[in-house]
Parts: structure tokens; C-alpha cells; sequence
């Protein structure tokens, strides 16, 4: 079972388009984080989120965590070619403890088209 | 560059063999985490170690087994390996134990098993 649900899991678009990444799920995350990751090399993290509705900003990405905890959104502005990459969203458990790690979604592969 | 250091960055063998991998964490982290990415499965948690202790375990086999110095640097140890076992597998490292602790990606290294 896929705790965090990506969506869409493949999305390509042309330069200048706006788009939207969904991360879902049935459980409840204290924080979650986004990340992206290009071919060959690690994640690297974009933004952790904590509190239920919080809205962050990062340039032309703007990151939501919904009321509930049990969801986030990654909305891009006007992408450009250098946003292409697997983004991955990634929720901490609550419960602590030998649960205490990362869930990660499966990604969702976006490609930018000159 | 993210500052956590993973070797080799390829490794080619044969069923049945066994290999170790090395990770050393950013200056100053105390958690190394380790990771498993498949096309299939996306990134899995496998285990995490703070300050020398095993700390959390996620998906990892019997096959495998991880440790971490004194040094904190770590291993992961993959013994009897199958085909499926090909992979990418990523190490982090975070000054915090917690899940929600900002994790820090080595560039990985690549498995092929034949």
C-alpha cells in the first residue's frame, strides 16, 4: 500500500505554463516535505511543511499543506526548462519511534519544453 | 553538493555475491539514513542510525544489514544478492533523529546485479 499518493506521475509541458503537483494520502503527517531530484544525483529538499494550511513560497514554486495534514500541493508559475526533474513528496509519521522515517511518494516526472 | 559522500558510485556483480557500501555523513550529522530507489517501488526507507545506534528500520531485508562507526560514517552491507536487488541506494544524513529532521542526499550509488 502507497501511503503518498503523486499525481500526475508523468506530466510534460512547454516553457511558460503553469502546472500543479498532488501529494495524497488517508494518513496524517506531522510536517512533509518536497524535493526534486534530477537524473543521477539525490533528492534534494525544495521545502518542509508543518502546519495544516501553511502556504510557502520558493521564487516560482508555491507549496500548500492541507488543513487536515494529510495533503500537500506544489504549484509551479510560468516553468522553465531547468524545472525539469522527479519531485517527490515526503511525509514524517507522527508516531515516532521505530515508525520514525520519511514516507516518499513515488514522484511525479515533470519535463519543461524549450 | 550536498556534503554527504557515497562510494562507489557504480558497482557491477553477480548473483549470490555480496558487497558494502559507504556513506559519510555532512560534517557534524549525526543520522545517517538509507535508502532504496527502484522504478517500481520509488524511494524506500531502509534504516536509520543516530549517533552510532540503529534508530529506525523500514523496508530492509534479513539480506542487508547497515552499521555506523564511531567516525559516524556508515555501511550497508547486501549480502546474497538476486536480480531484483539492482537498484539505486542513497544515503542522508541529518543532525537531528527526527523524521522530520532536513535530510541531506548523497549522489547514490548504482547496483546492477547480473
Amino acid at each position: 500500500t502507497q501511503l503518498l499518493e503523486q499525481s500526475p506521475q508523468f506530466l510534460s509541458i512547454q516553457e511558460g505554463e503553469n502546472l500543479t503537483v498532488y501529494c495524497n494520502s488517508s494518513s496524517v503527517f506531522s510536517s512533509l516535505q518536497w524535493y526534486r531530484q534530477e537524473p543521477g544525483e539525490g533528492p534534494v529538499l525544495l521545502v518542509t511543511v508543518v502546519t495544516g494550511g501553511e502556504v510557502k513560497k520558493l521564487k516560482r514554486l508555491t507549496f500548500q499543506f492541507g488543513d487536515a495534514r494529510k495533503d500537500s500541493s506544489l504549484h509551479i508559475t510560468a516553468a522553465q526548462p531547468g524545472d525539469t526533474g522527479l519531485y517527490l513528496c515526503a511525509g514524517a509519521r507522527r508516531d515516532g519511534g521505530s515508525q520514525g522515517n520519511l514516507i516518499f511518494g513515488k514522484g511525479t516526472k515533470l519535463s519543461v519544453k524549450p | 553538493d550536498s556534503g554527504v559522500t557515497q562510494t562507489p558510485k557504480h558497482l557491477i556483480t553477480a548473483t549470490g555475491q555480496r558487497v558494502t557500501l559507504r556513506c559519510s555523513p555532512r560534517s557534524g550529522d549525526l543520522s545517517v539514513y538509507w535508502y532504496q530507489q527502484s522504478l517500481d517501488q520509488g524511494l524506500q526507507f531502509l534504516i536509520q542510525y543516530y549517533n552510532g545506534e540503529e534508530r529506525a528500520k523500514g523496508n530492509i531485508l534479513e539480506r542487508f544489514s547497515a552499521q555506523q562507526f564511531p567516525d559516524l560514517h556508515s555501511e550497508l552491507n547486501l549480502s546474497s544478492l538476486e536480480l531484483g536487488d539492482s537498484a539505486l541506494y542513497f544515503c542522508a544524513s541529518s543532525v537531528g533523529g527526527r523524521a522530520s529532521a532536513e535530510q541531506f542526499f548523497g549522489p547514490g550509488t548504482r547496483l546492477t546485479v547480473l
